[in-house]
């Protein structure tokens, strides 16, 4: 079986400070990672995913996040947070030997950034 | 480029009704999927499908069923609606071929049961 874990409900950060999200995950092989967000009463976007190679993955809209195998952690990254950053934000894992169905989201970080 | 097109956007149902929520792509992708979104919860799997006419049971399916006749089509019907299924619902397609392809959303549907 498959978990993700995102230990924070909330991260506060004024603008122009560097922003951290994070993940942990479980899977019994190994992973594909996802990061999505969520703006008010819109869908889910993709931010970036990781699947194999370099450890640090860079996304959209200035994103990047550190694929960590020994720490399985997954976390996300802007060195200079924007107000519009302000949304929330979840990390999803599926194990490359499940089928298609099995991609397990986080609860899910809810991001605010002050002016 | 419409992208995933959910119908409709707010819906109240009383315990006990049934109705049909839609969802529609035209990005011809093989993969569909409904989710519901609690709070504190993330997202959950509901049922999905990897082509027109096969379908799947995701990670809570009691109470829902789907139907995939069409590539472009993939409706969620409440059988019985239950106040436990409030919730907000997503619908989420992808490309065929790897389970690796990100997930591309609609904007929701928020059902209300009372």
């Amino acid at each position: 079986a498959q978990s993700v874990a995102q230990p924070e409900d909330q991260v506060n950060v004024a603008e122009g400070n560097p922003l951290t999200v994070k993940c942990t995950y479980s899977v019994s092989g190994n992973p594909y990672l996802f990061w999505y967000v969520q703006y008010p009463n819109r869908g889910l976007q993709f931010l970036l995913k990781y699947i194999t190679g370099d450890n640090l993955v860079k996304g959209s809209y200035g994103f990047e996040a550190e694929f960590n195998k020994s720490q399985t952690s997954f976390h996300l990254k802007k060195p200079s947070a924007l107000v519009s950053d302000s949304a929330l934000y979840f990390c999803a894992v599926r194990d490359t030997t499940d089928s298609w169905g099995k991609l397990q989201f986080g609860a899910g970080t809810q991001v605010v950034v002050t002016p | 480029n419409a992208g995933v097109t959910q119908t409709p956007k707010f819906q109240v149902l009383k315990t006990g009704q049934s109705m049909t929520l839609q969802c529609a792509q035209d990005m011809n992708h093989e993969y569909m999927s409904w989710y519901r979104q609690d709070p504190g919860m993330g997202l959950r799997l509901i049922h999905y499908s990897v082509g027109a006419g096969i379908t799947d049971q995701g990670e809570v399916p009691n109470g829902y069923n789907v139907s995939r006749s069409t590539t472009e089509d993939f409706p969620l019907r409440l059988l019985s609606a239950a106040p436990s299924q409030k919730s907000v619902y997503f619908c989420a397609s992808s490309t065929s071929g790897t389970v690796n392809s990100p997930l591309h959303f609609g904007n929701g549907t928020r059902l209300t049961v009372t």
